[in-house]
């Protein structure tokens, strides 16, 4: 069955790039009517959502963070991709891919198991 | 942003009971795009229901949904040992798509 698995740096110093990707396996990143998207969690605390693409490259971004914030798919790797620039120690938190579906009336109906990402020099 | 609050914080429970946990927003979500969402520690969240009121594939038929607008319901009828946990409720109609506070259910 699908799964999502993210991968990244588990630490990144103030003020760089956090970069993570999420691959998709047992299935296609590009089947029909589905969008990718990242979650995120700090440690104790709530669930934020990050932002979204389809396939086709159209996505839409939390605009808490928009500024920061770019989200790319690469079909070639079955991979879509987050970057987070200019992290603040307040970045720190499991971050988490997931799929939208139709099956779900897009609803986040698959998760990746999550990635730590800490700030901190 | 459509804020959403949850109802109680903490559920103290024993096993067998029912549970009924709230989820409010602050604008009317559309189209009934809301989820709910089970937490266990150290886990990835579980789609259990999506809008408001259908079980996505797997989850047992003692989590019910229902409501509309801006108040919605999320109930399980007879707790296991294994639904204390963490729910979270989620409007993904528009964009923020955002989540709850969340509920913990745990053990009276």
């Amino acid at each position: 069955q699908l799964q999502l698995q993210e991968s990244g740096p588990g630490l990144v110093k103030p003020s760089e790039t956090l970069s993570l990707s999420c691959t998709v396996s047992g299935g296609s990143i590009i089947s029909s009517g589905y969008y990718w998207g990242w979650i995120r969690q700090p440690p104790g605390k709530g669930l934020e959502w990050i932002g979204s693409i389809h396939n086709s490259g159209g996505n839409y971004r939390n605009p808490s963070l928009k500024s920061r914030v770019s989200i790319s798919v690469d079909t070639s790797k079955n991979q879509f991709s987050l970057r987070l620039n200019f992290v603040t120690a307040t970045d720190t938190a499991m971050y988490y891919c997931a799929r939208q579906g139709p099956g779900s009336a897009d609803a986040f109906d698959i998760w990746g198991q999550g990635t730590v990402v800490t700030v901190s020099s | 942003e459509n804020v959403l609050t949850q109802s109680p914080g903490i559920l103290s429970l024993s096993p067998g009971d029912g549970a009924t946990l709230s989820c409010r927003a602050s604008q009317s979500v559309s189209s009934n795009y809301l989820a709910w969402y089970q937490q266990k520690p150290g886990q990835a969240p579980r789609l259990l229901i999506y809008g408001a009121s259908s079980r996505a594939t797997g989850i047992p038929d003692r989590f019910s949904g229902s409501g509309s607008g801006t108040d919605f319901t999320l109930t399980i009828s007879r707790l296991e040992p294994e639904d204390f946990a963490v729910y979270y409720c989620q409007q993904y109609h528009t964009s923020p798509f955002t989540f709850g506070p969340g509920t913990k259910v745990d053990i009276k």
